[in-house]
């Protein structure tokens, strides 16, 4: 049972436009969820978090939005550049009950495109 | 500040071995947790430790996985009689004392990629 699922696997948008990441979730117990970038051959890393009690975090050219009621989650990215071009993983936590642990969806691939 | 050391990079073993995948977390962090990513899937939490403790071992298979974070040294996942479907990257993250660091932020490692032939 996926309890945090990235529909789309790929996503394709052209440099300086804006690239929509969406993510769902089935658990209404998470509270805290993160968006993680990865390359090829590396970790993932950190870009923007967002807690259950907001609705929107900006950083940047990065910003989540959280729709509670639906479950869903939204990455945007703008304007996207040729650097952005990873795969980008949606992870949830229920910080409330203590849990650390991060639950990750499958990830889809951005590319943009010069 | 160094990151999150992860080696060996690559690891081949033969079925019916032990794999002993380490970890040194980040300078000042004092948690770490243990991922496993298999082909075309998201990663999936294993282990998580703090020193000389297994704080949540929920996703860690029942049998031939084993985890520890000594006092001294690195975090060590050990795999024994390895089979061919534990062919995955494994991924540590550390994060700092405290909630987690700002906002549960886990700062992963390069991951090590076993290969089980």
């Amino acid at each position: 049972d996926q309890q945090v699922k990235q529909n789309s696997p790929s996503l394709s948008v052209q440099e300086g436009r804006i690239s929509i990441l969406n993510c769902d979730y089935t658990n209404s117990m998470f509270d805290y969820f993160l968006w993680y970038k990865k390359y090829p051959a590396e970790g993932p890393t950190f870009l923007i978090s967002i807690s259950s009690i907001k609705d929107k975090n900006e950083d940047g050219r990065f910003t989540v939005f959280l729709n509670k009621s639906a479950k869903h989650l939204s990455l945007h990215i703008v304007p996207s550049q040729p650097g952005d071009s990873a795969v980008y993983f949606c992870a949830a936590s229920r910080l409330g009950a203590g849990s650390y642990q991060l639950t990750f969806g499958k990830g889809t691939k951005l590319s943009v495109i010069p | 500040n160094a990151g999150v050391m992860q080696n060996p990079r690559h690891l081949v073993r033969r079925r019916g071995q032990e794999a002993r995948l380490r970890c040194s977390p980040m300078k000042g962090h004092s948690h770490v947790y243990w991922y496993r990513q298999l082909p075309e899937e998201g990663l999936k939490f294993m282990v998580y430790l703090q020193k000389e403790n297994i704080i949540d071992e929920s996703g860690m298979p029942k049998e031939r996985f084993s985890a520890e974070f000594p006092k001294e040294g690195p975090s060590i996942l050990r795999i024994q009689q390895v089979v061919r479907g534990d062919s995955a990257a494994y991924f540590c993250a550390s994060s700092p004392p405290g909630l987690a660091g700002k906002d549960n932020e886990q700062f992963f490692g390069p991951g090590t990629r076993l290969t089980v032939l």
